[in-house]
């Protein structure tokens, strides 16, 4: 089974719409974050999380919001989907040492 | 000046030959580097750390940092078709949340 995960794989939906994004990790780390990916700009940080009382913006929070539910879970909302949000979505979680794990990835499209 | 730098590629090198990646980073603050392979449509895969000056190899993988110059690179020996990728440089200071990509190097290994 895959160490992080996340749900669902894929989803199209409409500009003004209430989205969740979810990510799972088996790997006990206490570190989790949040990217997106867009062509030409690489990754770029939204939110993370240290412990599960501790979250912190990245450099693109911007509508978007996040809830730590337990070590294992951090989700990604976007409170009023927008089409410039239309991204590759990764979830990760990293140890100490700063290696980071990526999840499988959640491509959204805003229509 | 971007935080971390890569050029875009695309890196052409025949099956058998050295992959050579650059990657050169601004904060002279930064103590944690990393080298990430990431196949079209899915995650990225951390390939290797490097903490201190000098080489670690792993394998057919050899990373390099130089903290003086500020670069640090990647070399692939008897590279395969199956090496064809982006690599994503990420650069980490030490305490920070600051985990920087850049935008990646796409490396094409010719049978």
């Amino acid at each position: 089974d895959a160490d992080v995960t996340q749900t669902p794989r894929n989803r199209i939906t409409k500009t003004g719409k209430r989205i969740m994004l979810e990510c799972s990790q088996t790997k006990g780390h206490d570190r989790m974050y949040w990217y997106r990916q867009d062509p030409g700009l690489g990754l770029r940080l939204i939110y993370y999380s240290f412990d599960v009382k501790d979250i912190n913006k990245g450099e693109i929070s911007d509508g978007y919001s996040v809830s730590r539910q337990a070590q294992a879970k951090f989700s990604l909302s976007l409170e009023s989907a927008i089409p410039n949000q239309t991204a590759l979505y990764f979830c990760a979680t990293s140890d100490l040492h700063d290696e980071q794990y990526f999840g499988p990835g959640t491509r959204l499209t805003v229509t | 000046q971007k935080e971390v730098e890569q050029n875009s590629g695309p890196l052409s090198v025949p099956e058998g030959a050295i992959a050579s990646l650059n990657c050169t980073y601004s904060d002279r603050g930064s103590q944690s580097f990393f080298w990430y392979r990431q196949y079209s449509g899915k995650s990225p895969e951390l390939i290797m750390s490097i903490y201190s000056n000098g080489d670690k190899e792993d394998g057919r993988f050899t990373a390099q940092l130089n903290k003086a110059s500020q670069y640090v690179s990647l070399l692939i020996r008897d590279s395969q078709p199956s090496d064809s990728a982006t690599y994503l440089c990420a650069v980490s200071a030490s305490g920070t949340y600051k985990y920087i990509f850049g935008t990646g190097t796409r490396l094409k290994v010719l049978a």
